[in-house]
């Protein structure tokens, strides 16, 4: 029961390159999203997901890009990584149009931008 | 706006101790759902426990208990006897989509438990 799995767990970047971090889940689930996690700050809602072909922003959308081909995976992409990037990513995922959901989490990916 | 404010950035027990994590939301909506998720120190999240703003009713799952009172806009939570096992940071989440409850939510900053042998 792999639930939702992200990969890589870590990463360390220079500044000015790219990298897309990966997330897959095998629950089914319509809506996906992926926040990063700051000290002090809690977790911010980078960009999401209602279905496959359909993404919008969430409160810190800058310097990532997203699309969603398959249910199944919802890939986050840094065109051009900076240091502001130095964050932990979490990919999450959720039922859409039922009651009594919650979000299920991945492990997190620890990026380093240098 | 909707914003969840933790106040306690970090707090430290030592074991058995009974410990409260409080949590203070805003909106506007009159239909929200609140969370609480667990981050021990592996990083991982874990789910805790969900209210809708139409249940009031406080609950108890073994040590944990949580009180919503909407007149205070408050949803803490209390552990009872803590161990060690209990040291995580904690964080408290608000969703307003009935649709979609576990979706967009709104963090607060999270409150890290140590809980001392």
């Amino acid at each position: 029961n792999a639930g939702v799995t992200q990969t890589p767990k870590f990463q360390v970047l220079k500044t000015g390159q790219s990298m897309t971090l990966q997330c897959a889940q095998d629950m089914n689930h319509e809506y996906m999203s992926w926040y990063r996690q700051d000290p002090g700050m809690g977790l911010r809602l980078i960009h999401y997901s209602v279905g496959a072909g359909i993404t919008d922003q969430g409160e810190v959308p800058n310097g990532y890009n997203v699309s969603r081909s398959t249910t199944e995976d919802f890939p986050l992409r840094l065109l051009s990584a900076a240091p502001s990037q130095t964050s932990v990513y979490f990919c999450a995922s959720s039922y859409f149009g039922g009651s009594n959901t919650e979000a299920f989490f991945g492990q997190g990916t620890r990026l380093t931008v240098v | 706006a909707q914003k969840v404010t933790q106040a306690q950035t970090e707090i430290s027990v030592v074991e058995k101790e009974d410990v409260t994590l409080d949590c203070v939301y805003e909106t506007r909506d009159t239909t929200y759902y609140l969370f609480w998720y667990k981050q021990p120190p592996s990083g991982e999240l874990v789910f805790l426990i969900r209210r809708n703003s139409f249940d009031e009713q406080n609950e108890i799952s073994g040590r944990y208990s949580w009180n919503f009172q909407k007149s205070t806009s408050s949803f803490n939570f209390t552990i009872t006897a803590s161990q060690v096992v209990d040291s995580a940071v904690y964080f408290c989440a608000l969703s307003m989509n009935p649709y979609n409850q576990g979706g967009k939510l709104i963090f607060g900053q999270g409150t890290e438990l140590s809980v001392k042998p």
